[in-house]
């Protein structure tokens, strides 16, 4: 069973602050990573993908991956109180099936 | 729009009855998949297709069953043998092809036993 961790927090930063969400996964061979925002009660929200190592921005967001450490982040810039949900980190499988392993999830509190 | 609709939002099972839950999409995906999510976990996959009249057990396929006739439909029966159905269950889709494709989500239903 391939493994993906998050800390499940919840995580608490002051509106207009850098959120930091961290994610790490055990398959080596994993190759594609994606960032799902869920609001409560709400289905999950593609928020980011990033398939190499490094930074990839979008807007206030940046995820930063390290195949070598096994290791995904998502930062969330000025982040603001609409920004409060779960955070869900996903890696590829890479037997051919297409199929994502889900963490269960960080939940971020913006404080106004 | 285009998009992935699931029917009905909530759903309320007997005990010893059979479910289905309704997945459609119209975003012409080849692949789509089945989750359930219990509070304070992950997602984990029941069953998923790649292709038409084509479909593989996920992690926890016990209790569930799938049918896949259409590109457009995939729909999930609850079986009677699942004992604890009480869950928001969740589609997706996607193009299919290479695992680097992000899946969408359908809106989800709600099961609960009465």
């Amino acid at each position: 069973q391939k493994e993906v961790e998050q800390n499940s927090g919840p995580l608490s930063v002051p509106e207009g602050a850098i959120a930091s969400l961290n994610c790490t996964y055990s398959d080596r061979g994993s190759q594609s990573f994606f960032w799902y925002r869920q609001y409560s009660g709400k289905s999950p929200e593609l928020i980011m993908f990033i398939y190499s190592n490094g930074d990839k921005e979008d807007g206030r967001f940046t995820a930063q991956l390290n195949k070598a450490s096994q290791y995904v982040s998502l930062l969330i810039r000025d982040s603001q109180p609409s920004d409060s949900a779960t955070y869900l980190c996903a890696v590829a499988d890479q037997t051919g099936a297409n199929n994502l392993f889900f963490g269960t999830g960080t939940r971020l509190t913006v404080i106004p | 729009d285009g998009g992935i609709t699931q029917s009905p939002k909530y759903l309320f099972r007997k005990e010893g009855q059979n479910v289905t839950l309704s997945c459609e999409q119209n975003l012409n995906h080849d692949a789509m998949y089945w989750y359930r999510q219990d509070p304070g976990q992950g997602l984990r996959l029941i069953y998923y297709s790649q292709i038409v009249n084509d479909f593989q057990k996920g992690d926890i396929a016990e209790g569930y069953s799938v049918s896949r006739e259409k590109k457009e439909s995939f729909p999930l029966t609850v079986t009677s043998a699942q004992k604890n159905p009480t869950a928001f269950y969740l589609c997706a889709s996607n193009i299919g092809g290479l695992g680097n494709q992000p899946q969408h989500f359908g809106d989800g239903t709600r099961l609960s036993i009465l």
